[in-house]
Formats: structure tokens, sequence, C-alpha cells
């Protein structure tokens, strides 16, 4: 069962417009959870993290929202560049461990 | 860039045949992670080590074992590789326990045919 769900595998995105890509999860007990982005053929790397005691968090082009009723969270990027066009994976950390549970990814395709 | 480094980069090899992938850190990081990624499952932990001599298992631990002998280096072993285990296999390492980021080297892509 999918603890961290991304249910959109896909976004184009126009440049300078808002990227918001959405990841959705089911244990409670997630206490931190964090952004990576991938490009072909490298490996992920970390882009933005929230604690679960914080509703958002912000560096730069990118904003990571936090909607804990709603087991919810999503990245805002703005305004989107061509070097954005990647995959996105959230994930998430269950309390007390070392271990992080990733989403399916979502490709971001940022077109002039 | 945190200094990682997997070796191969890319593997073709026949069912039956054991694999090792090597996992190289320059970073002293005490914590370690293979995580193999596959269309539509997104990354999935396979090993974890969190000190010399000790690991553990992640969700997908079958058909896979791993050793850590020196704190720089992770090895990651298919014993008798199976079609199911093509895959890129990605290590990570972090720095301390709490510590949530997790450094991702470049990944190993591995054919069984």
């Amino acid at each position: 069962d999918q603890q961290v769900k991304q249910n959109s595998p896909s976004l184009s995105v126009q440049e300078g417009r808002i990227s918001i890509l959405n990841c959705d999860y089911t244990n409670s007990m997630f206490d931190y959870f964090l952004w990576y982005k991938k490009y072909p053929a490298e490996g992920p790397t970390f882009l933005i993290s929230i604690s679960s005691i914080k509703d958002k968090n912000e560096d730069g082009r990118f904003t990571v929202f936090l909607n804990k009723s709603a087991k919810h969270l999503s990245l805002h990027i703005v305004p989107s560049q061509p070097g954005d066009s990647a995959v996105y994976f959230c994930a998430a950390r269950q309390m007390n461990t070392d271990k992080l549970i990733f989403g399916t990814g979502t490709r971001l395709q940022v077109f002039p | 860039d945190a200094g990682i480094t997997q070796s191969p980069r890319h593997k073709v090899t026949e069912t039956g045949t054991p694999v090792t992938l090597r996992c190289h850190q320059t970073e002293n990081h005490r914590y370690m992670y293979w995580y193999r990624q596959d269309p539509g499952h997104g990354l999935r932990l396979i090993h974890y080590s969190y000190g010399v001599k000790d690991t553990d298992k992640g969700e997908v631990s079958d058909g896979y074992s791993v050793s850590r002998s020196k704190t720089e280096d992770f090895l990651l072993t298919l014993e008798s590789a199976t079609s199911s285990q093509t895959s890129v296999y990605f290590c990570a390492i972090s720095e301390r326990a709490g510590s949530s980021i997790q450094y991702f080297g470049a990944g190993t892509r591995l054919s069984v045919l």
C-alpha cells in the first residue's frame, strides 16, 4: 500500500508561470517531509523540506506547504524556468526512524 | 555535491549470476542506504546501515544482502540475479540520526538478462 502518493505523473507549465506539485500521504506518524528533484541519468538532489510542526517553508523560488488535517503537501515553484524540468519526488519520514518513504514522482516540463 | 561514488555505473549480467554494487563516500557520514528505482514505484529502500557492521532491512530486501566493513563503503550484493532485479540502484548517505536529508549517488543501471 502506497503511503506517499503523487497522483499526477506529469505536469506541463509555461515558463514564468507557477508550477504546483502535489503529494498526499496516509500515515499520521510522518513527522518530516522532503522534496527531491531528479534529472535523467543523475541521482535525486534535495530541494526543500518541512517539519510537521510547520505549515510553510520557503527557499527562493520554492515553497512547500503542509496541510496536516488533509495529509497533503504541495511544492510551488514561482516563476518556473526551463531548468526546472525534471522529475520531482516527495518523501516522508516516519517518526523516530532514519528511513524515508518516497512517492512515485511527477515529471515537470517547463516550456518557453 | 556530496562525495558519493557508485560503481559500476552500468552493468549487464545473466540470470543466476552474483552481482555486487559498490557505494563509496568521502563525507564520513554514519548512515548509508540502498534504493532501487522502478517506473511506477518511485524509490524503494532495500537495505540501510547505521554504522560499521550495523545494517537493517528495508521494504524490498528479499534477494539482496549488504555489508559495511568500513565507514566509507557500503556494498549491495545480489546473490543470484533475477530479471525482476533489473533496475536503477541508488546509494544515499546522511550525516546523523534525525537528519532526514539524504544525499544520493549518480546511480547504477543494472540489466539482468
